[in-house]
């Protein structure tokens, strides 16, 4: 167990709908991520804070997209008027100090239809 | 090019054998590489975190790294059928805009046969 958990754990919702996905990090985790997973891929970043700033974006990351991390504890992930193509398990991940050293929660498996 | 490449397998070996994982990189500058275990329709789990070129032991695995020919390996000694999962490669891109962020390989599916 990393200490990172994602809620919900399943989500599924109708294409058009707006979604929203939580991330907890462990409180040393300074830094967190989120990624994309689809069927046979590896994970492909979308965005990146440090704290509470975002300080990278990923070209996946659509407008459609948006992430916050208010108060660099937890972080949420939207996506707005969900496409099928936005069906993937979304993966939140953390670190701290000066490694690289990522640790994953479960995820969060969206199924749009 | 991709950044990442694995063979992705699927991978057989029979238990007890030793499994032979195999990772490139473009990025002749990236510092940090990872081997991640993911069963299906899980999370990636750390396995192992190697940054120097070399041998890395923990356990039944061993990471090996060599920079000059931008390649990591992940070696499985005595492998069990509890090691059938995916393996990811994933490595500290630089030329990817932060030196923060892996990129993964696609991962390479091992099966391990009673």
């Amino acid at each position: 167990d990393t200490g990172v958990s994602q809620n919900p754990r399943h989500k599924i919702t109708k294409r058009g709908q707006n979604v929203t996905f939580r991330c907890d990090p462990i409180s040393e985790h300074n830094r967190l991520y989120w990624y994309r997973q689809t069927l046979g891929q590896g994970p492909e970043f979308l965005t990146y804070f440090q704290n509470e700033a975002q300080l990278e974006k990923s070209r996946l990351l659509s407008d459609r997209f948006s992430a916050e991390r208010p108060k660099g504890s937890f972080s949420t992930l939207e996506i707005q008027r969900t496409e099928q193509g936005d069906s993937a398990m979304y993966l939140c991940a953390g670190t701290s100090g000066s490694t690289d050293t990522q640790y994953f929660g479960p995820g969060t498996r969206l199924t749009v239809l | 090019q991709k950044e990442v490449e694995q063979n992705s397998g699927p991978l057989s070996v029979p238990e007890g054998a030793i499994a032979s994982l195999n990772c490139t990189y473009s990025d002749r500058g990236s510092q940090s590489f990872f081997w991640y275990r993911q069963y299906s329709g899980k999370s990636p789990e750390l396995i192992m975190s190697i940054y120097s070129n070399g041998d890395k032991e923990d356990g039944r695995f061993t990471a090996q790294l060599n920079k000059a020919s931008q390649y990591v390996s992940l070696l499985i000694r005595d492998s069990q059928p509890s090691d059938s999962a995916t393996y990811l490669c994933a490595v500290n891109i630089l030329s990817s805009g932060s030196a923060r962020q892996l990129t993964f390989g696609s991962g390479t599916q091992l099966t391990v046969l009673p």
